[in-house]
């Protein structure tokens, strides 16, 4: 397998229930994202594990939990969702400090919050 | 800060029209800039990038160049086909190494036969 691998493609889960999205680069990267794209919003950057540093936006709320055991895994887990996170969720890697470099993103999780 | 602003959408055309989505950037020191294309259902591709002044990224046709003394990158293309309708993104990252990418809002573009 090659690129950004992302799954489940597609999520439904009740407000009480917990997840996990996992996402898998076979890229040789050593960043990794979370975004989030929910319609007629801008592409929200939720966290960033750089180099085993993680760098994150503070808006996000603690029901959205990343861990990234190794520069090729990325999970996030979910928890007590609201239906406005349902949203598309899409991880990316990249290489950092490499000047032409750019995000390859995977397919993204559909989330749905019923 | 670093951002980056596109015309907003939604664009519609017809085959063969020639297109223009306007890109201006917002950065301190010079930026890696790029275009990413969404098809329905999919996450974001690669479209084409530049990573230093007057520099031109081409690819399936499109084309955009790094202005430096207008801060803008601008996506065309000569003539448009309908598989180009999707969503069009442009997208920078700070600092040529750095590892923070920042992203427009998206263009939506439609292309009618």
């Amino acid at each position: 397998e090659t690129g950004v691998t992302q799954t489940p493609r597609h999520l439904v889960m009740g407000m009480t229930n917990k997840k996990s999205l996992k996402c898998e680069q076979h890229l040789g990267h050593n960043a990794m994202y979370w975004y989030k794209q929910s319609a007629k919003k801008p592409l929200e950057l939720m966290f960033v594990y750089s180099l085993e540093e993680r760098v994150e936006n503070n808006s996000v709320p603690s029901r959205f939990s990343p861990e990234c055991p190794n520069s090729s895994h990325l999970f996030l887990h979910l928890h007590t969702l609201q239906p406005e996170d349902s949203a598309l969720y899409l991880c990316a890697s990249s290489q950092v400090n490499r000047v032409d470099t750019e995000a390859f993103f995977g397919q993204g999780t559909r989330l749905t919050v019923v | 800060g670093n951002s980056v602003t596109q015309m907003e959408g939604p664009v519609t055309l017809s085959e063969e029209a020639f297109l223009t989505i306007n890109c201006t950037y917002t950065a301190t020191g010079y930026p890696s800039l790029f275009w990413y294309v969404q098809y329905p259902g999919e996450g974001l591709q690669l479209l084409l990038k530049a990573t230093k002044a007057d520099d031109k990224g081409s690819n399936k046709g499109f084309e955009a160049t790094y202005r430096k003394e207008t801060t803008s990158f601008h996506l065309e293309k000569g003539s448009v086909q309908v598989s180009d309708s999707a969503v069009y993104f442009c997208a920078g990252k700070r600092s040529n190494t750095g590892n923070q990418f920042y992203f427009g809002t998206g263009t939506s573009l439609t292309v009618i036969p």
